[in-house]
């Protein structure tokens, strides 16, 4: 199994909805992240997991929450988002925590619409 | 600091024409890693090559070859004989040894008209 899933593919909430991003790999990562892309641009690094535990958050607003149960899955929670969080959200995993030598694996994506 | 400058922004040709990607990259590192991606309208970034700092060979896969040349800071990606399906936007990105980032170009959107 050389995938990221991620579910589900497409999302629209309320601003004052509370849902939930899922992202599973079982490749045995043992880092993992959130990235945020908005339209025509790079994607921008949220957050980072390694060996389970928070290492990097890229000073995101707290009405994104992430979470890391075990070593093959995140969450990633959403809470009182806004129109302009509404983006491509990606999760990706790489093979060692001490750097990203050998890339990503990148997940398809969550599709959020924040209305 | 690190930087990744793709200067097209968008490319079209017509299909089985050849194309290059330009990727210039700036660090002060001497160790460091070298990556392009593809993401098709799907939306999924397709890892596509890795080059580390030390190794100026360049490659060839099929259709697609990267020139890295340090003495530029460019790593460079060609697509021979363009088809419809390599249409999508292709980032270059970088990461330093030890560095839990990648540092992405902004992109350089391809479409290939049958």
């Amino acid at each position: 199994d050389t995938e990221v899933t991620q579910t589900p593919k497409h999302l629209v909430m309320g601003m004052t909805n509370k849902k939930s991003l899922k992202c599973e790999q079982h490749m045995g990562h043992r880092a993992m992240y959130w990235y945020k892309q908005k339209a025509k641009k790079p994607p921008e690094l949220m957050f980072v997991y390694s060996y389970e535990k928070l290492s990097i958050n890229e000073s995101v607003p707290s009405r994104f929450s992430p979470e890391c149960p075990n070593s093959s899955l995140l969450n990633l929670h959403l809470h009182a988002l806004q129109p302009e969080d509404s983006a491509l959200y990606l999760c990706a995993s790489s093979q060692f925590a001490t750097g990203v030598h050998y890339g990503y694996t990148f997940g398809s994506g969550t599709r959020l619409t924040v209305v | 600091a690190q930087k990744v400058t793709q200067a097209q922004t968008e490319i079209s040709v017509v299909e089985k024409e050849d194309v290059t990607l330009d990727c210039v990259y700036e660090t002060r590192d001497t160790t460091y890693y070298l990556f392009w991606y593809k993401q098709p309208p799907s939306g999924e970034l397709v890892f596509l090559i890795r080059r580390n700092s030390f190794d100026e060979q360049n490659e060839i896969s099929g259709r697609y070859s990267w020139n890295f040349q340090k003495s530029t800071s460019s790593f460079n990606f060609t697509i021979t004989a363009s088809q419809v399906v390599d249409s999508a936007v292709y980032f270059c990105a970088l990461s330093l040894q030890g560095a839990q980032k990648l540092v992405f170009g902004q992109g350089t959107r391809l479409t290939i008209n049958p």
